[in-house]
């Protein structure tokens, strides 16, 4: 049972434009939306994370907007440029519970030149 | 400050071996985690360890295993290894106290079972 919903599987968009990709999830006892982006090779590398007591967070050109009542959060990269291009993944993670993260299927996202 | 840092970095092993990766977590963290990362699956987690203890555990068969030290470096263990364990095995590294829940991964450790 996959309890948290990623997409698009993969995004192209075009130097200077938006990136969106979107995650839902069903355990309402989740309350830490943390984002990772891998390159080719590497481990996972942590992005932004969010908590649900606010909507919105926003670190440089990355963004996460939070909507709690429909258990739906999006990350939004903004004047997305080529060296973004990556597999992006959305996670959950109950922290008073068993505190592992449960991860979305990845969104591989190219931006093209 | 170091990162987290795995070893080996790549590994092949043929059907009915076992195998046991390391992982060196950043300095001070004492929770360290362990997930399985394959195309179709995506990333699983597998166990995590504090101070020594398993904490929790995810849905793999009892093949799978680990340890940590009184270091925090942990161990997994894959015995009687079959095809489908090829994969990625992703070590997770996290402060010292519930509500400090940033993740930090090392670069994994490539699995390849012929």
């Amino acid at each position: 049972q996959q309890q948290v919903k990623q997409s698009p599987q993969s995004l192209i968009v075009q130097k200077g434009g938006i990136s969106i990709i979107n995650c839902a999830y069903e355990n309402t006892a989740f309350d830490y939306f943390p984002w990772y982006q891998q390159f080719p090779g590497k481990g996972p590398a942590l992005l932004i994370a969010i908590r649900p007591d606010v909507s919105e967070k926003k670190e440089g050109r990355f963004t996460i907007s939070f909507n709690k009542s429909a258990k739906q959060f999006s990350l939004h990269i903004m004047d997305s440029q080529p060296g973004d291009s990556a597999t992006y993944f959305c996670a959950a993670m109950d922290q008073g519970g068993s505190e592992k993260l449960v991860f979305g299927k990845g969104t591989k996202l190219t931006v093209n030149p | 400050k170091a990162g987290v840092t795995q070893t080996p970095r790549y590994l092949i092993k043929t059907r009915g071996q076992q195998v046991t990766l390391s992982c060196s977590p950043i300095s001070g963290h004492r929770s360290v985690s362990w997930y399985q990362q394959t195309p179709g699956q995506g990333l699983q987690f597998l166990f995590e360890y504090f101070s020594e203890t398993q904490r929790n555990k995810g849905n793999f068969p009892g093949r799978f295993s680990g340890r940590q030290f009184s270091n925090s470096r942990s161990e997994m263990n894959v015995s009687t290894l079959e095809l489908g364990d090829s994969a990625l095995y992703l070590c997770a590294s996290t402060g010292d106290h519930r509500g400090n829940t940033e993740a930090f991964f090392g670069q994994g450790t490539r699995l390849t079972v012929v």
